[in-house]
């Protein structure tokens, strides 16, 4: 049960796209089509952005995106925006009801 | 709108015990999984653990078995985690969190995500 790996921090311009890798294992992110992402601004309660790999909740812009290839995940933001600076989390099912999460990533919009 | 709202949180010494509470509105309790999720300060989420709708299906994380213990109580819309023989690493904020479903033609099945939050309660472990 090892936390997901995740790039500590990622930034852009507002307008910009900036993209968030995710990476697990075969018994994880790569062995199930139930990755998600969160949303986290400080001190508040994180916030699903994406679900199922790249299914977006009622109400999540369209800006935001997700996809997977083998092990690893990703999450794009479009066209930057002031409000996306927040942290970034992601969560993978790793079977048997366990999950895990992403070490989290922190986005500054420049 | 679905609420979950913490409590039980506090201060406490090395080897205490707490229970936290979470309670539910606005939806069916007893339809949805629910799960503990943790944030020490400054750091990030930690799945802690789960429960199924019933109750009759748990699991926790390898790090605090036999230290937690989830239940929930569908006739009072209430989950809880017990934790034991705590730690200063145990410091952390504590949210409960409704599991997703997706229902098609009269039958539901969880989709492994966790789509409301409660606000978090703190618990803080310290001499």
């Amino acid at each position: 049960q090892s936390a997901l790996t995740q790039p500590p921090s990622a930034s852009g311009s507002p307008g910009q796209s900036v993209t968030i890798s995710c990476t697990g294992s075969s018994s994880d992110v790569g062995g199930y089509n139930y990755v998600s992402w969160y949303q986290q601004h400080p001190g508040k309660a994180p916030k699903v952005m994406v679900y199922e790999v790249n299914k977006r909740p009622a109400g999540v812009p369209d800006r935001f995106s997700g996809s997977k290839s083998g092990n690893t995940a990703s999450l794009t933001v479009s066209g930057l925006q002031a409000e996306d600076e927040a942290d970034y989390y992601c969560s993978s099912y790793a079977g048997s009801n366990n999950f895990v999460f992403g070490s989290g990533t922190k986005v500054t919009v420049l | 709108q679905v609420q979950l709202v913490e409590s039980g949180g506090g201060s406490v010494k090395p080897g205490g015990f707490l229970r936290l509470s979470c309670a539910a509105s606005k939806f069916i309790f007893s339809d949805y999984y629910m799960s503990w999720i943790r944030q020490a300060p400054g750091k990030g989420l930690e799945w802690v653990s789960y429960i199924s709708s019933s109750g009759s299906a748990i699991s926790y994380t390898d790090s605090l078995k036999g230290r937690v213990t989830i239940s929930r109580d569908n006739a009072k819309n209430l989950l809880y985690l017990e934790m034991n023989s705590l730690r200063a690493e145990d410091t952390a904020v504590y949210y409960c969190a409704r599991g997703s479903r997706y229902c098609s033609g009269g039958t539901c099945d969880p989709n492994f995500y966790f789509d409301f939050w409660g606000q978090g309660t703190l618990v803080t472990v310290s001499s």
